[in-house]
């Protein structure tokens, strides 16, 4: 069964203070692994989408990078304003077009100012 | 830029009625899926569609039916509502190559 798990389940960091957010998955064939952020009461907000093993991708303080096995989020002097629910996703591909994004439960993280 | 759109944002029911979402997704996009998200909880995948055909289903009660118009637009219909059926819905929407899916600002439905 495809399965995606994030760690930790809450991050609190202070300010400029630098850390990574994991997922790791298990699927059948992995078309694609995206990150999300999300907002309290809000849809989630595409941020990046990786295909293969040792893909990057950067997005100002944000970069995440892609193994067999999982993906981080590493997040480089983080402002208060990062503070959001970031969710990792996966698609995985089957022969009989297996469309369904599973994500994982998401990683809260908390910056003080 | 547009955005996937999703209507109405606030929806409030009473048990065993019915409801309607809308979502309209972004220019081009033939890929809709569609959500439910608990408080506190990760997006639980509902059902997807391609090109106006189903082409995936999770965790979707009989209650519930979905369906994707020639305009691509989608629409989910919520029948005999029932408490535990309050929840955010979203829809997102994507291309065929699946490079990005974009989420809508979703629906909140209370039944009370």
């Amino acid at each position: 069964e495809d399965q995606v798990t994030q760690s930790p389940e809450a991050l609190r960091l202070q300010e400029g203070e630098s850390s990574s957010l994991n997922c790791s998955y298990t699927v059948s064939g992995l078309r694609g692994l995206f990150w999300y952020r999300q907002d309290p009461g809000k849809g989630p907000e595409f941020l990046f989408t990786l295909y293969s093993a040792g893909e990057e991708k950067e997005k100002e303080r944000l970069k995440a990078t892609l193994t067999k096995k999982e993906s981080f989020l590493h997040i480089t002097a983080p402002k208060p304003e990062d503070s959001a629910t970031y969710l990792c996703a996966v698609q995985a591909g089957s022969v009989n077009r297996d469309d369904k994004i599973i994500f994982g439960k998401g990683t809260r993280l908390h910056i003080l100012p | 830029a547009a955005g996937v759109i999703q209507s109405p944002r606030h929806l409030i029911k009473e048990k065993r009625e019915t409801a309607t979402l809308k979502c309209y997704p972004i220019p081009r996009h033939d890929t809709v899926y569609w959500y439910q998200q608990g408080p506190g909880q990760d997006p639980q995948f509902l059902i997807s569609f391609y090109e106006k055909m189903q082409s995936d289903k999770g965790s979707i009660p009989d209650r519930f039916s979905a369906q994707q118009f020639s305009d691509y637009h989608s629409e989910l219909n919520m029948s005999s509502l029932e408490l535990g059926d309050s929840a955010l819905y979203f829809c997102a929407t994507s291309t065929e190559g699946h490079t990005e899916a974009f989420f809508g600002q979703g629906t909140r439905l209370t039944v009370v």
